[in-house]
């Protein structure tokens, strides 16, 4: 994932409108991807997650874009809603040859919806 | 999903003194666990990975003396910061994974505060 930082990075949204956030994988060789959301004083959430084999999957209100070609991840919030504000995280990770790898978390994306 | 329960969920301990977290998967039998820590806006970061009944693997730089992690059960583990000093405030997340899904599982997360 993306280095770790010191600032997150902020994407503000206004409610109603779609939300696109942008995650750079540094690990040619990672096959299997998650999206998280953390809320303020939480533990992160699954959100969706996608295997290397697909380019697109859709959940409730949200769909992962995956391009191996120049190793990227999005994930799209569709009619953003005020519950949607908080830290978004990607991870990455692959399969060993018995069991999976640590996750790689990137840096993280602050989304803050307003009214 | 799986439920992984932390406990305390804060806590705030004078200086020199250990502090121990526990972290419970609830629902699953959790072969790996893994002991993270995040600073105020920013990624988490792995410090430990605890397989049930065997010695945890830490990650380069963390003390392993200093974090003393214990997985005695597939639904316990355990992390006490002993000796503690107001560096290691911090937020302590734990997950829980089976060996045949790469997903974490995460508890809510422990607020230590070292004064």
């Amino acid at each position: 994932g993306e280095s770790v930082g010191l600032h997150l990075p902020t994407l503000s949204v206004q409610e109603g409108d779609n939300s696109i956030i942008n995650c750079a994988y540094s690990n040619s060789a990672s096959d299997y991807f998650i999206w998280y959301k953390q809320e303020s004083g939480k533990g992160p959430q699954f959100i969706i997650d996608i295997r290397s084999n697909m380019d697109k999957r859709q959940g409730q209100r949200v769909t992962v874009l995956l391009n191996k070609t120049v190793k990227h991840l999005s994930l799209q919030i569709a009619a953003t809603q005020p519950g949607d504000s908080a830290v978004y995280f990607c991870a990455e990770t692959f399969m060993t040859t018995d069991s999976w790898g640590k996750l790689q978390f990137g840096a993280g994306t602050q989304v803050v919806v307003t009214p | 999903g799986a439920v992984v329960s932390q406990h305390p969920s804060r806590v705030i301990c004078k200086s020199g003194t250990s502090v121990k977290i526990e972290c419970r998967s609830l629902d699953f039998q959790a072969t790996t666990m893994f002991w993270y820590r995040q600073f105020p806006k920013q990624s988490l970061m792995l410090m430990a990975t605890s397989n049930e009944g065997s010695k945890a693997t830490y990650e380069q730089g963390v003390e392993k003396d200093k974090f003393l992690i214990n997985h005695a059960s597939l639904t316990l583990s355990t992390l006490t910061v002993t000796s503690a000093h107001p560096e290691d405030s911090s937020f302590y997340i734990c997950s829980a994974s089976s060996p045949t899904s790469a997903e974490q599982y995460f508890g809510p997360g422990t607020r230590l505060t070292v004064t």
